[in-house]
């Protein structure tokens, strides 16, 4: 099975920017690949961010936003917050089988 | 208010078995394909397998094929995931998914796979 692959961890300072990528070992990220984020904090089940690319969450924070960055799939967070310190996984659906990324642990400080 | 319970986790020896279920209430369950995913300790997700609206199409990571198999009832509202075979490294938090773009999730089940 392909392996999906993300940044260990990541630091933005509060009010900043920072990009979070997800690439996949098969090649090219496409939107045929539906990626999917998700936010993990400590403790807690995972919460979905964003799906098919670039689509939102009626919960889903407007400063975070998702693409595809070359050849990966990305999530932007504009204007960090305290409250976004945590875990962010990415998902691919492969025909067949899905397959989540490592995660990116983001600290915000 | 939308909920997914799951059940039947517990600590269990390797080579046994376990069925979790999992309870969904607040939206029509039958409308949407439902996936299993777990975390072992400090580690980060894992698909496990999923299965469509109807049961017609299952899939499954490479590592539980053969041990695992998942199923549903839609008149009950709920998922399962049948574990034969248990291995410690089956050990995990395990959360069911549903709905048409991963909107809900449960809060886990622990599995713990030791002697």
């Amino acid at each position: 099975q392909a392996v999906v692959t993300q940044e260990p961890s990541l630091t933005v300072s509060p009010g900043g920017t920072v990009t979070l990528t997800c690439g996949s070992s098969t090649g090219a990220v496409t939107s045929g690949h539906y990626p999917y984020w998700f936010q993990q904090r400590p403790g807690q089940a995972p919460k979905t961010l964003i799906y098919d690319t670039s689509n939102k969450h009626s919960w889903t924070p407007a400063r975070f936003s998702g693409s595809l960055l070359g050849d990966k799939a990305a999530l932007t967070l504009s204007g960090a917050q305290p409250e976004d310190e945590a875990e962010y996984y990415c998902l691919l659906l492969y025909s067949g089988p899905w397959v989540f990324g490592g995660g990116t642990k983001l600290t915000v400080l | 208010e939308v909920q997914l319970v799951e059940s039947g986790g517990g600590l269990v020896q390797p080579g046994g078995s376990l069925r979790l279920s999992c309870a969904a209430s607040g939206f029509i369950f039958s409308d949407y394909w439902a996936t299993w995913v777990r975390q072992a300790p400090g580690k980060g997700l894992e698909w496990v397998a999923n299965i469509r609206q109807d049961g017609s199409e299952k899939y499954y990571v490479d590592s539980v094929k053969g041990r695992f198999t998942i199923s549903r009832d839609n008149a009950k509202n709920s998922l399962y995931l049948q574990m034969y075979s248990l291995r410690a490294e089956d050990t995990a938090v395990y959360y069911c998914e549903a709905g048409h773009a991963a909107d809900y999730w449960g809060q886990g089940t622990l599995v713990t796979v030791s002697s």
